[in-house]
């Protein structure tokens, strides 16, 4: 079945370091792939999207690129801030399965000042 | 303004009691859902709603029955609580289920069984 692998965390950087949160998917046909962020005591919101292959989503200096080959979706962040402190879920929606968003267990990141 | 919002915030209650969480989108959306995320943050789908008709139905106890007054409002009502219930709730909306539409999720209802 469809189903999304996000790397664990926690992950600790220190502020201006690079981020990279592995996702990876397993899906048949060609599935949406979605980042979603949760701040401390609120819900979820849409940090990117990708809707087909070799499409990037950004937002906020966050990327990720929807890679068909190797069914991965990671995102990135070339310097971190203090703010970005979270949890990242990674997420996929398959066209058979309107509107069921698949989620990967999330991964905790905190930034230190 | 909220754009999805849900009562109550917190909610506290015994084994065997029925409660209701109320959600209500501003968005003129018209699919609504119900997530539950556990203690470990993993988020699952139970139910979503399509102009107050039922689309999605996972495998959830049959304790749980959500209902849709109108487009705006999706309520989700447990009877008999357990203490495997106590979870986070968490209710969204997209202007339809469309592969390419955001779902905006509600702040949370952390329940607790007890």
């Amino acid at each position: 079945g469809d189903s999304v692998t996000q790397m664990e965390g926690p992950v600790t950087l220190s502020e201006e370091a690079c981020l990279t949160i592995n996702c990876t998917y397993t899906a048949t046909g060609y599935p949406s792939l979605f980042w979603y962020v949760q701040y401390p005591g609120e819900g979820l919101q849409l940090l990117l999207k990708a809707t087909k292959a070799d499409d990037k989503g950004s937002n906020k200096g966050f990327e990720a690129t929807y890679r068909k080959e190797t069914t991965s979706f990671h995102l990135e962040k070339g310097s971190v801030q203090v703010s970005d402190s979270a949890v990242y879920f990674c997420a996929l929606m398959r066209g058979s399965t309107l509107g069921r968003l698949y989620f990967g267990r999330g991964t905790q990141l905190t930034v230190w000042p | 303004d909220t754009a999805v919002s849900q009562t109550p915030k917190y909610l506290v209650t015994q084994m065997g009691n029925d409660k209701s969480i109320k959600c209500e989108q501003n968005l003129g959306h018209d699919t609504m859902y119900w997530y539950k995320q556990d203690s470990k943050k993993f988020l699952k789908i139970m139910f979503s709603y399509n102009n107050k008709e039922l689309i999605i139905n996972e495998t959830v106890p049959n304790r749980f029955s959500p209902k849709s007054p109108d487009k705006a409002h999706l309520n989700l009502h447990i009877n008999s609580l357990e203490l495997g219930d106590s979870a986070v709730y968490f209710c969204a909306s997209s202007q339809s289920g469309r592969l390419t539409d955001t779902q905006y999720f509600g702040p949370g209802t952390r329940l607790t069984v007890l």
